[in-house]
């Protein structure tokens, strides 16, 4: 089974502050995927990953950046938390097939006060 | 425009009975994947089922089928036997050839399963 982590299931910080998501995987995918979650917005991809080292922007960027410095793990960064970044993180993993699913974390719930 | 739409906010379903759930999709691409997901209220993404774009026979796993209507670039979620348990959110998503492993998701349908 795809196991797929992340560092906290509930987080509450400051506007201003620096936040670091941690999603790690145990599978040796080299895709790898932040979303936010909105009630009726769906999930927004933020940023993905195909390989170490390697980023690409997705859909909503601004306000966030990513690193990936090992296959396993993939951070999302926000420099300067705002209220408007309160929402749950998804992390997912992917592998190179086709037909391959995503599999999905459990899901960051950021609070930003 | 909407890639993915899904159409109804929430449902509410009978215990046993059949829920369709709708999705639309908006692609020129002619190779693309269809895939719905089930998030219950603890949060986590469960895949559900998978449907290609060059599938002939409507994908099936266990209760759940997709009605892959290609023209009309429909790809609805049919439930059948309709559990308490398949209460939940439900996420239709594309992936498209030309956008590479990328998933875009619809704002979802919220259902309710009444006993």
């Amino acid at each position: 089974d795809v196991k797929v982590t992340q560092s906290s299931r509930y987080l509450v910080k400051r506007t201003g502050e620096k936040v670091f998501l941690e999603c790690v995987q145990d599978m040796d995918h080299e895709n790898m995927f932040w979303y936010r979650q909105d009630p009726g917005l769906g999930l927004r991809l933020i940023y993905f990953s195909y390989d170490v080292k390697m980023k690409e922007k997705g859909d909503i960027p601004e306000g966030y950046s990513v690193s990936r410095e090992k296959k396993e793990r993939f951070s999302l960064i926000l420099e300067s938390a705002s209220t408007n970044q309160t929402s749950m993180y998804l992390c997912a993993t992917l592998g190179q097939i086709n037909t391959d699913t995503q599999y999905f974390g459990p899901g960051t719930r950021l609070t930003v006060l | 425009a909407q890639k993915i739409t899904q159409t109804q906010p929430g449902m509410f379903v009978q215990e046993k009975e059949a829920v369709t759930l709708d999705c639309t999709y908006d692609t020129s691409d002619q190779s693309y994947g269809l895939f719905w997901y089930k998030q219950p209220s603890s949060g986590e993404m469960i895949f559900l089922i998978y449907q290609g774009s060059y599938d002939e026979q409507n994908a099936t796993e266990g209760r759940y089928s997709l009605n892959f209507q290609k023209a009309r670039k429909s790809a609805n979620l049919v439930i059948s036997a309709s559990q308490l348990g398949d209460s939940a959110m439900y996420f239709c998503a594309m992936r498209e050839r030309l956008y590479g492993n990328k998933l875009v998701f619809g704002a979802g349908t919220i259902l309710r399963v009444k006993s």
